[in-house]
């Protein structure tokens, strides 16, 4: 069974500019999630989607990030325009429920 | 609100030699308890989970925790480890509600 897929898996621009991330979750997930992994921390929860609605997007800074999932698959994350404290790994996760997450290996944004 | 508490930001252990991570939580209710791993570059990868009955829960990889509800703790355990066991150890709880909560991890060091 494939996993969780996210790309890129790093990303490199400047402060102002926009970045955009995919993830295509584990087939037949409904769950997806998008965490911020700043260095030294635990992941924090962004978004959660079930299917194509947004659940729980109550931490996402919402004047610069946005996702959507509007096939109820795959999802983009994005961010316009970028600060430097966004510097960070970006997880996607995805669930069938049984509160079981599984994780992409990320996406390492650094912020110049 | 919630929490998860991981006191040892850095562990250095002997290879063979036992190993004990410990994590404590804050809540008024008992959640459901996770400890997931963290390879440098990786996703996070779940070892087990705790949700009802046996206090004491098997793993993948050899590692066991146990679920002490008086101490409101859920510490993760392995008897000898291994030089590929380095890596970055998050313990995590929901309250049913598929919504994670890291702590802030532990780093975990292997000297020959």
């Amino acid at each position: 069974e494939a996993g969780v897929a996210q790309s890129p898996r790093y990303k490199i621009i400047e402060k102002r500019q926009s970045v955009a991330f995919w993830c295509n979750p584990i087939s037949g997930h409904a769950t997806l999630y998008w965490y911020q992994q700043i260095l030294g921390q635990g992941p924090k929860l962004l978004i959660q989607f079930q299917n194509n609605g947004v659940v729980d997007d109550s931490q996402l800074p919402k004047d610069r990030f946005s996702a959507e999932r509007l096939k109820g698959v795959d999802s983009t994350l994005k961010i316009q325009p970028a600060k430097l404290e966004d510097s960070a790994v970006y997880l996607c996760a995805s669930s069938l429920g049984l509160d079981i997450q599984y994780f992409g290996a990320g996406t390492r944004l650094s912020v110049l | 609100a919630q929490s998860v508490t991981q006191p040892d930001i850095h562990i250095t252990v002997s290879e063979g030699a036992s190993l004990e991570l410990r994590c404590n939580y804050s809540y008024g209710a008992t959640p459901y308890l996770f400890w997931y791993v963290q390879s440098p570059g990786q996703g996070l990868q779940l070892l087990l989970k705790y949700f009802s009955g046996d206090t004491l829960v098997q793993g993948i990889k050899g590692f066991e925790a146990e679920f002490k509800r008086s101490q409101s703790s859920f510490n993760l355990r392995k008897p000898s480890v291994h030089w590929s066991d380095a890596a970055e150890y998050f313990c995590a709880l929901n309250f049913g509600n598929e919504k994670l909560t890291f702590g802030t991890g532990t780093r975990l060091t292997i000297i020959p």
